[in-house]
């Protein structure tokens, strides 16, 4: 069983394009993340979403938007590509959005901008 | 503000030897803190997590790390690395101001490579 899932598992794609990430968690948990990890292998939180709402949102371009249809989809679409975001894209699910909530990570996308 | 750092970025160990890997945090507040693992091309794993029950946490594959508020460390330990042991540690704070929200604040990351 799949606990956090994520596609496309790969995407490559050219500047300027439009493009979307998909999560799905089948854990039961109400709060889910996305995290960019860089080519440095540095993780940085972009968004959180808790119960279908927005409660995290770092500084990020607003070309990328996240959106939650319901509590176990989180997808992550990307306006107008560029080569700077070329990196792993991970999805995380939590319980709860409490501070000692494990998150769990997806196998994550890996993106790469030509 | 809360953070985490992480001593090495590459850290290498004989097969069979003890394994640690150094993390110090800074917080105003009591952490908590996690480490957790990722192997090539996989997402991350969490091996364990200090929510101030125990200063000992005993996680997976065996991995164990002390919380030492004194000296503001979480350091990770395993007493004989093997083989499958090779792979992207991180050590990560929760930061939040309060109790109904957090995020991950993550370290820069240690990646051990294990030789036979």
């Amino acid at each position: 069983d799949t606990a956090v899932s994520q596609t496309p598992k790969y995407l490559v794609t050219q500047m300027g394009n439009d493009k979307s990430i998909k999560c799905e968690q089948n854990l039961g948990h109400d709060t889910m993340y996305w995290y960019k990890q860089d080519s440095k292998k540095f993780l940085k939180i972009m968004f959180s979403y808790n119960n279908k709402e927005l409660i995290i949102n770092e500084t990020v371009p607003n070309r990328f938007s996240p959106k939650s249809p319901d509590k176990a989809h989180l997808n992550l679409h990307i306006n107008s590509l560029e080569l700077g975001d070329s990196a792993v894209y991970f999805c995380a699910s939590s319980l709860r959005s409490r501070l000692q909530e494990t998150q769990y990570f997806g196998p994550g996308t890996r993106l790469l901008v030509l | 503000a809360q953070s985490v750092t992480q001593l090495g970025s590459h850290v290498s160990v004989s097969e069979g030897a003890l394994v640690l890997l150094r993390c110090n945090y800074s917080s105003s507040v009591p952490p908590y803190l996690f480490w957790y693992v990722q192997y090539p091309n996989q997402g991350l794993q969490l091996l364990l997590k200090y929510t101030s029950a125990a200063t000992l946490v005993k996680g997976i594959n065996g991995f164990e790390a002390e919380f030492k508020k004194s000296e503001t460390s979480f350091h990770l330990t395993k007493p004989s690395a093997h083989m499958s042991d090779a792979a992207e540690y991180f050590c990560a704070v929760s930061v939040g101001t309060t109790d109904s929200w957090g995020k991950l604040q993550f370290g820069a990351g240690t990646q051990v490579v294990v030789t036979p």
